[in-house]
C-alpha cells in the first residue's frame, strides 16, 4: 500500500527562524518518486522538487533544502531563514514506477510565518 | 512557459445550472488532470486525459463530465451538482502519464473555487 503521512498538522514560526516539515512514506515498490508541492493562499500547487528512489543525495535550492532517507522512509523538507512569503500549506506526494503518475498526497503541513 | 491556466477562478451556480470549467496549458503535456479539493484536504484525482482519451476516472459521479476538445485543453462540465461539489477544482498537467523516464511531475493551474448553492 502507498501511503504518505505529515504528522504536522500546523507550523508556526517568526521569521528569520527555520523550520522543517517531516514526511514519512510507505510503499513497496524499488522505484519510487516522492514531491514536495507549496499551496499558497491563492490555491496553485507549486511543484518544488522531485526526487527518485536511487537518488538519495540531498538537495538544496536557496532556503530550501531537503533531505530524503530510505533507511527511515523520510523526504523532509528545510526552509532557512524563514519568509512570510514561505506561509503556505506544504504537500508531500509520492508516485511509484507504472501508476499512471496518479499522486499519493499528504495530508498537508500549514506553515504561519510570522513577522 | 510553465502555465496552466484555468478559468473562471470563481463559479457560483445553482442545482439545477449546467456550467463548465475550462483548463489549458501550452507545454505540449500529453496527460492533463482534474482534481477536486476541499478545503484542509489535500487533492482529489479525479480524472485523467492521456493523449485526449480518458485513461483514469475515479468513480467520479455522472453529474461531473470531463472532455478534451484538443491537447492543450480540458474541460469539467457540471450539471445538477450538489452543495457538498463545492470545493477548489485544480487542473494539472504532466509531460506524460508515464513514470518511467522521470520527468512526470505535474504543474498545477490556480484553481477554480465553486460555490453551488
Amino acid at each position: 500500500a502507498q501511503k504518505v503521512t505529515q504528522a504536522q498538522t500546523e507550523i508556526s514560526v517568526v521569521e528569520k527562524e527555520d523550520v522543517t516539515l517531516d514526511c514519512v512514506y510507505e510503499t513497496r515498490d524499488t522505484t519510487y518518486y516522492l514531491f514536495w508541492y507549496k499551496q499558497p493562499p491563492s490555491g496553485e500547487l507549486v511543484f518544488l522538487i522531485r526526487r527518485n528512489s536511487f537518488d538519495e543525495q540531498n538537495e538544496i535550492s536557496g532556503r530550501y533544502s531537503w533531505n530524503f532517507q530510505k533507511s527511515t522512509s523520510s523526504f523532509n523538507f528545510t526552509i532557512t531563514a524563514s519568509q512570510v512569503v514561505d506561509s503556505a500549506v506544504y504537500f508531500c506526494a509520492l508516485n511509484y514506477l507504472y501508476n499512471f503518475n496518479k499522486f499519493y498526497f499528504g495530508s498537508g503541513t500549514k506553515l504561519n510565518v510570522k513577522p | 512557459d510553465t502555465e496552466v491556466t484555468q478559468t473562471p477562478k470563481h463559479l457560483v451556480m445553482g442545482m439545477t445550472n449546467k456550467k463548465s470549467l475550462k483548463c489549458e496549458q501550452h507545454m505540449g503535456h500529453r496527460a492533463m488532470y482534474w482534481y477536486k479539493q476541499k478545503a484542509k484536504k489535500p487533492p482529489e484525482l479525479m480524472f485523467v486525459y492521456s493523449y485526449e482519451k480518458l485513461s483514469i476516472n475515479e468513480s467520479v459521479p455522472s453529474r461531473f463530465s470531463p472532455e478534451c476538445p484538443n491537447s492543450s485543453l480540458l474541460n469539467l462540465h457540471l450539471h445538477a451538482l450538489q452543495p457538498e461539489d463545492s470545493a477548489l477544482y485544480l487542473c494539472a498537467s504532466s509531460q506524460s502519464m508515464s513514470t518511467s523516464g522521470g520527468d512526470n511531475e505535474q504543474f498545477f493551474g490556480p484553481g477554480t473555487r465553486l460555490t453551488v448553492l
